[in-house]
């Protein structure tokens, strides 16, 4: 069964850098989102992705994120100027359409030092 | 207040035992989504229902739209069904997560 796949499984950054997650959507597949859940926290929505623009981001997703989708199949989410705070677990998804059931990658562990 | 409650936060049931986990939401709704966080982290969409009943294995939703309200059931649970159990919505195009029950089933 296909599956959405994220790069890397853990990212160790220093506090200031930038940080680029990198997500492969199942490849029929339209809208892409952007989760992430700090340690012990609930699972919390950043922003989704249709047709090469935000259909719709949280109050979180700020100047400091962005996403892309360079080509067809890579879907990315970039952070700046990396926070302590910015440590969590960040999950990528993707559906066919709204009315399908998302898919989600295994996540990429961010610990920003 | 959280738009998306549940309860109970933690259950401990022996092998075997019907499970039910309950969901609460507060805002209007395109479609309520069980979810399944197993401990390495990894989440797995269990059910998507915008009414009535779906019935999976052993897993069955329920959801009720007048009342916001929707029920996950576990019939005869096992070990393996051991993980977090979330309940989240979609208003639009974004989703909102309770905070999730942790279930043990104990052998």
């Amino acid at each position: 069964e296909p599956e959405v796949t994220q790069t890397p499984s853990h990212q160790v950054t220093q506090m200031g850098q930038e940080v680029i997650l990198r997500c492969v959507p199942i490849s029929n597949h339209l809208y892409f989102y952007w989760y992430r859940q700090i340690l012990g926290q609930k699972v919390e929505f950043l922003v989704s992705f249709y047709n090469n623009e935000i259909s719709e981001k949280s109050e979180i997703f700020d100047d400091q994120f962005s996403v892309e989708r360079p080509d067809g199949s890579n879907f990315t989410l970039k952070i700046r100027s990396t926070k302590l705070e910015d440590s969590a677990m960040y999950f990528c998804a993707s559906d066919r359409d709204s009315n399908q059931p998302q898919h989600f990658g295994d996540g990429t562990r961010l610990s920003i030092l | 207040k959280n738009e998306v409650e549940q309860s109970p936060q933690n259950l401990t049931a022996q092998e075997g035992e019907f499970i039910t986990i309950n969901c609460s939401y507060s805002v209007g709704i395109s479609a309520l989504h069980w979810l399944q966080q197993h401990p390495g982290g990894g989440i797995v969409s269990l059910f998507m229902l915008s009414s009535g009943k779906k019935k999976h294995g052993r897993l069955i939703a329920t959801i009720n739209i007048q009342e916001k309200h929707s029920s996950l059931h576990i019939t005869a649970s096992h070990p393996r069904d051991s993980a977090v159990y979330i309940c989240a919505v979609t208003p639009t195009h974004d989703m909102r997560f309770g905070a999730g029950t942790r279930l043990t089933v104990k052998p």
